[in-house]
């Protein structure tokens, strides 16, 4: 897992209210990703980063906002949760040059 | 629009024959494919990957051909094991940038 750790693991909120998603990594990886997993769908990316205060969208970024303050640190925000955000959230870190990616063990967040 | 595919959702084998997994992609500029595997409640883990200047690449039981000119990639696991029962899923990365796209996976049963 390279030292990948998100936090919470499982979260309930209502409609209307903020939530922000953590991930921690160990390994000084310089890229990182926000993904969400839903059937039928696979993984798709949300948002992604090069570094430190360098992010940019992924194809399902719309209602998502992501912070990187620090190397270890990515922070996935859903400004106004909505029910169409009920899903699996996969954060990653690596996938520089010929390197694959190493993923966190998700974080299952469900919005009534 | 989806431009990795795993058109099949899922597929059972018997112990000990060949798994294959297959995969299309549609864009032309993808030189990086990755096979991940997932456990329920897990993250994906990193398989097996291949470089767009190889046709074939090999690991253990683990072998991944590349067809470039069909855009279409498989995954053979010989011999095929229980433990081998996961979700697939291939994904592919653009010669230039850092996204990395993923199919909707395949889930695989072996049986003992």
């Amino acid at each position: 897992d390279a030292g990948i750790t998100q936090s919470p693991r499982h979260k309930v909120t209502e409609t209307g209210t903020p939530v922000t998603l953590r991930c921690h990594q160990t390994e000084n990886h310089r890229y990182m990703y926000w993904y969400r997993q839903d059937p039928g769908h696979g993984l798709r990316l949300i948002h992604y980063s090069y570094g430190v205060k360098d992010t940019d969208k992924g194809e399902v970024s719309d209602g998502y906002s992501v912070s990187r303050s620090k190397t270890e640190d990515f922070l996935l925000t859903l400004e106004s949760a909505t029910s169409s955000q009920t899903s699996v959230y996969f954060c990653a870190a690596g996938g520089q040059v010929w390197d694959e990616q190493f993923f966190g063990p998700g974080t299952r967040l469900t919005v009534l | 629009d989806q431009q990795v595919k795993q058109n099949s959702p899922s597929l059972s084998v018997q112990e000990g024959r060949i798994s294959i997994l297959n995969c299309d992609y549609t864009n032309s500029m993808f030189d990086y494919f990755l096979w991940y595997k997932k456990y329920p409640a897990e993250g994906p883990t990193f398989l097996i990957s291949i470089s767009s200047i190889k046709d074939k690449n090999e690991d253990g039981r683990f072998t991944v051909f590349l067809n470039k000119s069909a855009k279409h990639l498989s995954l053979h696991i010989v011999p095929s094991q229980p433990g081998d029962s996961a979700v697939y899923f291939c994904a592919a990365r653009p010669r230039t940038g850092n996204q990395f796209y993923f199919g909707t996976g395949t889930s695989l049963t072996v049986i003992p």
